[in-house]
């Protein structure tokens, strides 16, 4: 089955420094990569998707790179935030394994500092 | 999106007791899936419901211990048995929300003493 690796698990950086979270999947097939913010005590959202025909996608501050070659995709953070503060999870699926069965990440906890 | 509405927020269980945890959608869907969260984790996939049919069981995951209903298109619990320490873990449901996205439920977390 998919395997989901993500890293940095923590990351702290300055209010209006870059943010870059990285995550390598195993499977072939996987054509669907989500971002989700989990804020402290409350749901996962999702906050930017790519999918494998594309290789960069763009929403204000944050935007993937996808990397099918090197099975590995990416999310940018710019000028951040206080409120960018979060766990924030990659995911990916396949048709294969079912479009809505996301495999995640193990997360990435980011902090930014005022 | 939809409107996931997930009981209980929160519970404080004593081991080997069983907690039902509930998920009502404001609007049908086929399939729902029941997450678990455990602290400080990611979020693993335990099993899809599917409405008139038994659910489907993700590895690691057995129906003895993770009873599923589901009656209908915007109904589904998820019962977590026999509760141990271990199973001290945040529980969400989710639905899909178009083709590949999923919408979370606001989630259960539990505590096993």
């Amino acid at each position: 089955g998919e395997n989901v690796e993500q890293h940095p698990s923590t990351l702290s950086v300055q209010e209006g420094d870059s943010a870059v979270i990285k995550c390598t999947y195993s499977d072939s097939a996987s054509n669907y990569f989500p971002w989700y913010k989990q804020e402290l005590g409350k749901r996962p959202q999702l906050i930017i998707d790519i999918r494998s025909n594309v290789g960069e996608k763009k929403d204000q501050r944050i935007a993937v790179t996808l990397n099918k070659t090197a099975k590995h995709f990416s999310l940018h953070i710019t000028e951040t935030q206080p409120e960018d503060s979060a766990v924030y999870f990659c995911a990916a699926s396949s048709v294969q394994t079912g479009a809505n069965n996301l495999f995640f990440g193990t997360g990435t906890r980011l902090t930014v500092i005022p | 999106s939809a409107v996931i509405s997930q009981k209980p927020s929160r519970d404080i269980c004593q081991r080997g007791t069983s907690l039902t945890i509930q998920c009502q959608v404001d609007s049908q869907v086929t399939m729902m899936f029941w997450y678990r969260q455990q602290p400080g984790q990611s979020l693993t996939l335990i099993a899809t419901a599917n409405q008139g049919s038994e659910a489907t069981y993700e590895s690691g995951f057995v129906i003895d211990k993770f009873p599923i209903s589901r009656p209908n298109l915007t109904f589904s619990t998820l019962t977590v048995s026999n509760m141990s320490p271990e199973d001290s873990s945040i529980y969400l449901c989710s639905v899909p929300a178009g083709r590949e996205k999923l919408f979370f439920g606001s989630g259960t977390q539990l505590s096993v003493l």
